[in-house]
């Protein structure tokens, strides 16, 4: 299905430094989730944002849902070697019942 | 809460051959689960919607008579990949999401089919 416009593709940072990356579309939606991917994993949940301009934390990890209802970002602070990994925006319409619509991912690679 | 087993993690098949995944909702109920599959490098790509009790619904290009989809109770739901041929080879992930407001989507672990 359609998907969403995420970048960067891939980042290469230094442990300790920030992330930061976002997923935008021409499309309203009304849940934004992200969701980190391992090699050989399925994806695991990292926040779920539901209101239009909501800042959500979990830990290191803050992400917004763009207050046009089109776009998000994650920030990642003070990178580990851990956080390596695909990351992955998701977003749900109003007109597509339950289905996600899933951006491209951003690989995140963190050298020690 | 909100856990999605999914089994097996790994199966390698002949040509020709079906293939059966399974995806469980542990904790919860599910009327709805998802099918996604993923190639190397890329996105997840929804596959089909399935229903509890009712037909699933397949995203446009997926061939509903080679993923056989089977939604029979709240918590089980299997994808059978039928007459595997080596470009059905992917790995296959399910989701599910308890009834309400206030949860994401969560995935199982993945299938990774070899077919060969």
């Amino acid at each position: 299905g359609q998907q969403l416009n995420q970048s960067p593709q891939s980042m290469f940072i230094q442990e300790g430094e920030d992330v930061s990356m976002n997923c935008t579309s021409s499309s309203i939606f009304n849940t934004w989730l992200w969701y980190k991917q391992e090699p050989g994993e399925g994806p695991v949940l990292l926040i779920a944002l539901y209101k239009a301009g909501e800042l959500t934390s979990n830990g290191r990890l803050t992400a917004q849902f763009g207050i046009t209802r089109k776009d998000s970002f994650l920030n990642i602070s003070a990178s580990i070697p851990s956080d390596v990994g695909i990351y992955f925006c998701a977003g749900k319409k109003e007109t597509s019942g339950s289905r996600l619509t899933f951006g491209e991912g951003t690989q995140l690679t963190v050298n020690p | 809460g909100a856990v999605v087993s999914q089994h097996p993690s790994r199966v390698i098949c002949k040509s020709g051959t079906s293939v059966k995944i399974e995806c469980r909702s542990l904790d919860f109920q599910a009327t709805t689960m998802f099918w996604y599959r993923q190639f190397p490098k890329q996105s997840l790509m929804l596959m089909a919607t399935s229903n509890e009790g009712s037909k699933a619904t397949y995203e446009q290009g997926v061939e509903k008579d080679k993923f056989l989809i089977n939604h029979a109770s709240l918590t089980l739901s299997t994808l059978t990949v039928t007459s595997a041929h080596p470009e059905d080879s992917s790995f296959y992930i399910c989701s599910a999401t308890p009834q309400g407001a206030g949860y994401g989507y969560t995935f199982g672990s993945g299938t990774r089919l070899t077919v060969v």
